[in-house]
């Protein structure tokens, strides 16, 4: 299968600064990137569409100028949470797609804690 | 809405036995795509299997199948010969077939499966 990272793995920030999550798609053109939210032993909670060089289609009750997406390119997309809260602790995980591609590959996610 | 339920939080089963994981969900399509995904605790996701709905056989890959019954809406995954690494979380997924920008999965709450040795 095809290979996604996202750095950071971990990130610890303080309540009130805004913190930047990379996904990128190593081995192939991601024309779209999903981004999810995961909290602890529940299911994958899809935050927004992210399609290459358009803006990010964001699920309903997902804050859009709270969680800035940018898909520049082929191979990255970030998600940026501004001015964090200790309720945006989780674990958020990528996923890309290649056209119609019916798989979507899943990056090893990044837990992130707000104090 | 499609929507995709899974009725059983947690499950366990013995080193080497068979176990069946269910799922079930609701669609007014013909057309799409099932899939089992694997969460080990490392997090990362692993796709287990798929199923067109187009295709009556049943999809398997090595010890896992599937039992897909697409009049009764139902998709459950057989794990045989279960192994200590097949302790994971696992989720049912749909995706519609002609997608086009409407791509995302919907996920069902997941089975907790932990295997004893």
């Amino acid at each position: 299968g095809a290979v996604v990272s996202q750095h950071p793995s971990r990130v610890i920030c303080k309540s009130g600064t805004s913190v930047k999550i990379e996904c990128r798609s190593l081995d192939f053109q991601a024309t779209t990137m999903f981004w999810y939210r995961q909290f602890p032993k529940q299911s994958l909670m899809l935050m927004a569409t992210s399609n290459e060089g358009s803006k990010a289609t964001y699920e309903q009750g997902v804050e859009k100028d709270k969680f800035l997406i940018n898909h520049a390119s082929l191979t990255l997309s970030t998600l940026t949470v501004t001015s964090a809260h200790p309720e945006d602790s989780s674990f958020y995980i990528c996923s890309t797609q290649h056209g119609s591609s019916y798989e979507q590959y899943f990056g090893p996610g990044t837990r992130l804690t707000v104090t | 809405a499609q929507t995709v339920t899974q009725s059983q939080p947690e499950m366990s089963v013995q080193e080497a036995e068979t176990v069946t994981l269910s799922c079930t969900y609701d669609t007014s399509e013909s057309d799409y795509y099932l899939f089992w995904y694997k969460q080990p605790p490392s997090r990362q996701m692993i796709l287990v299997i798929r199923q067109e709905a187009y295709k009556q056989q049943n999809a398997t890959e090595n010890r896992f199948s599937v039992n897909f019954q697409k009049a009764a809406k139902s998709f459950s995954l057989k794990i045989s010969d279960s192994q200590l690494g097949d302790a994971a979380m696992y989720f049912c997924a749909y995706r519609r077939y002609n997608a086009g920008n409407n791509r995302k999965l919907i996920w069902g709450l997941g089975t907790s499966l932990a295997v004893n040795p």
